[in-house]
């Protein structure tokens, strides 16, 4: 399958530091990209939906001042969350679509776990 | 509200035994994905199923996605540890794609 990479693996942080988290497909160029948050024993939550060159879409209830996505290249998309908070603290995957127009083949990262303190 | 409902929630079995997992929905999806996600890592894509009644077998895993594309199903025969994990249905329609809760697996040696 395609490969999606996500850097860092781990992140401490500060409260009130910011944190930029880099989500790369490392095979094949992605149109949209998707970010995710993961809360302990729990499924998937969608925050928002990345698209190059354009702003991206937020799920209801995500605050997109806090929670910043860039998606300068076909490769790459950012998630940077701003004035963290240990509630914050989270699991958080990205995965990303061929461009086969297929979105349902979302193909993910292997997440990056933030603690802020 | 869940849009795709996934049960059961925990599972754990024995290694040798049979299960199915269930993932359903009132409403009808474009296709359907499972995935298996270890602790600390991103789910990996199982299999897809895009037509109705559609069966696909993996190994020991077989999925089936309803005839009416609301529901599908996971039987995984024979169960062995490697098999623990987080197994998550989601469903695509609308250009839009959600998650199920997930049911969480765990087989003993």
């Amino acid at each position: 399958g395609a490969v999606v990479s996500q850097h860092p693996s781990r992140v401490i942080c500060k409260s009130g530091t910011s944190v930029k988290i880099e989500c790369r497909s490392l095979d094949f160029q992605a149109t949209t990209m998707f970010w995710y948050r993961q809360f302990p024993k729990k499924s998937l939550m969608l925050m928002a939906t990345s698209n190059e060159g354009s702003k991206a879409t937020y799920e209801q209830g995500v605050e997109k001042d806090k929670f910043l996505i860039n998606h300068a290249s076909l490769t790459l998309s950012t998630l940077t969350v701003t004035s963290a908070h240990p509630e914050d603290s989270s699991f958080y995957i990205c995965s990303a679509a061929p461009p086969s127009g297929a979105l349902y083949e979302q193909y993910f990262g292997p997440g990056t776990r933030l603690t802020v303190t | 509200t869940q849009l795709l409902e996934q049960s059961p929630q925990f599972l754990s079995i024995q290694e040798g035994e049979n299960l199915t997992v269930y993932c359903n929905s009132s409403s009808v999806f474009s296709s359907l994905q499972w995935y298996r996600q270890e602790p600390g890592e991103g789910p990996v894509l199982l299999v897809t199923v895009v037509t109705g009644g559609e069966v696909k077998k993996l190994k020991r895993l077989t999925f089936q996605f309803g005839d009416a594309r609301k529901d599908s199903s996971l039987h995984i025969t024979a169960a062995q540890p490697g098999d623990t994990g987080l197994y998550l249905c989601a469903g695509a329609r609308n250009n839009d794609m959600r998650f199920g809760a997930g049911t969480r697996l765990t087989v003993k040696p």
